[in-house]
């Protein structure tokens, strides 16, 4: 069985700071990782996925996220944080039966 | 990757009565799947729907409950029966084709229940 763990529900930022979200896994196997992003009353949209190739995955909007093997761990960050960044974030794996489970979320607020 | 219609997108309907959400994939798909979004909460997963065969469900859910059907490779539906107020949710189907991906997601439906 696999499961994801967001160690904040709130992250606060000012706009043009970094942005850093976490997120630790747990999986049997070698698992595929997402981030997805949920704007205010909008559907999924996929930030980046890690699927066993690079370890430092980018993905769009300015996101990055790097697969940390020995610590468990696929963090999301983004240089510099931008109004429109405000959302509720999912850190997101899958093992080889393809279900996914999702994390809690942590939501993201920029302050001007 | 391949494009969903999901319908309906929301509904407000009675307790007791149940209601009928569809997933329409524009393309054959290999893996289904149906979750929920509970108000202010994640996505769990509720069960893998299987083409031609009962649908896998995870812990917490029944078929009884929430009967679902496949009957081909690009549609399917998940019925939410008997509803009670702790039903309303966003109900949301997900498919991939196993070994090209990406996961797609539909736009969700928003059930309330009064």
């Amino acid at each position: 069985a696999q499961s994801v763990t967001q160690l904040d529900s709130h992250v606060s930022v000012s706009e043009g700071t970094p942005v850093l979200l976490r997120c630790n896994y747990s999986s049997s196997y070698s698992p595929s990782l997402f981030w997805y992003v949920q704007h205010p009353n909008k559907g999924l949209q996929l930030l980046l996925k890690y699927t066993s190739a690079a370890t430092l995955v980018k993905g769009i909007n300015g996101f990055e996220a790097e697969f940390k093997k020995s610590e468990t761990s696929f963090h999301l960050t983004k240089p510099s944080a931008h109004m429109s960044d405000a959302a509720e974030y999912f850190c997101v794996v899958t093992n080889n039966d393809y279900k996914l489970s999702f994390g809690a979320g942590t939501t993201v607020t920029v302050r001007a | 990757s391949a494009v969903i219609s999901q319908k309906p997108s929301r509904d407000i309907c009675q307790r007791g009565t149940s209601l009928t959400i569809q997933c329409q994939v524009d393309s054959q798909v290999t893996m289904m799947f149906w979750y929920r979004q509970q108000p202010g909460q994640s996505l769990t997963l509720i069960a893998t729907a299987n083409q031609g065969s009962e649908a896998t469900y995870e812990s917490g859910f029944v078929i009884d409950k929430f009967p679902i059907s496949r009957p081909n490779l690009t549609f399917s539906t998940l019925t939410v029966s008997n509803m009670s107020p702790e039903d309303s949710s966003i109900y949301l189907c997900s498919v991939v084709q196993v070994t090209q991906g990406p996961y797609t997601f539909g736009s969700g439906t928003r059930l309330t229940v009064v």
